[in-house]
């Protein structure tokens, strides 16, 4: 059973730059598993924030990028802020029509 | 504008079976696969499987495969997902959204409708 491994938790302060990764129990991450990006506050459904691994959604700031370091995906956010604070999931496109989510990372702002 | 709206809240016992609907408009609704994802409270999303519109074909995450059934009807462009044999675990918000098929990747949500299964 392919685990999609993330932080469970992450902290940065106001204004510095934090990188989330997303990575496979068994293998690398690359482009060929489309690896998303989503935001989630609480109550809210996802929303996402990029998709094929560095493609930012309509009306994301550039302050948030993703990337492939190394054997995994990343989610990089430049200049933190307070309202940055909530959960973030990745998901990766396994091929023949499976999708498997990370399991979230919490990010503090402080 | 896209919207995909969802049925209300249910509260099951254990051993019953729920079905929520997920009402897509703003787009052809046969144009794009819909996922169903769910999250228990607290806990992380886990993607449960999607559904063709078009041609019903579907595709289930392996630990529901023989509980979940989605389905839909083209006439008023509303997906299905059913699950049976509902245990306390299955409790969680579940979630409709729209796959964007060059991207695989899922680009609307509905706004999720939470499953209680309690005795």
């Amino acid at each position: 059973q392919t685990v999609v491994t993330q932080e469970p938790s992450f902290s940065v302060s106001p204004g510095g730059t934090v990188t989330l990764t997303c990575g496979l129990s068994s293998g690398s991450v690359s482009t060929k598993y489309y690896p998303t990006w989503y935001q989630q506050t609480p109550g809210q459904a996802p929303r996402t924030l990029i998709y094929s691994t560095n493609t930012r959604s309509s009306g994301v700031p550039d302050r948030f990028s993703g990337s492939i370091l190394g054997n995994k995906a990343a989610l990089t956010i430049t200049g933190a802020q307070a309202d940055d604070e909530c959960d973030y999931y990745c998901v990766l496109f396994l091929g023949s029509g499976i999708w498997v989510f990370g399991g979230g990372t919490k990010l503090t702002v402080l | 504008q896209v919207q995909l709206v969802q049925s209300g809240a249910e509260v099951k016992k254990p051993g019953a079976s729920v079905k929520v609907s997920c009402k897509a408009s703003g787009y052809t609704f046969t144009t794009s696969d819909i996922t169903w994802v769910r999250q228990a409270t607290g806990q992380g999303l886990e993607w449960m499987g999607w559904m063709n519109p078009k041609s019903g074909n579907t595709g289930y995450a392996q630990k529901l495969q023989g509980r979940v059934t989605m389905t839909r009807s083209t006439s008023i462009s509303t997906a299905y997902m059913e699950l049976s044999s509902l245990r306390s675990e299955d409790t969680a918000v579940y979630y409709c959204a729209r796959i964007v098929g060059r991207r695989n990747d899922f680009d609307y949500w509905g706004q999720g409708t939470l499953v209680t299964v309690s005795s």
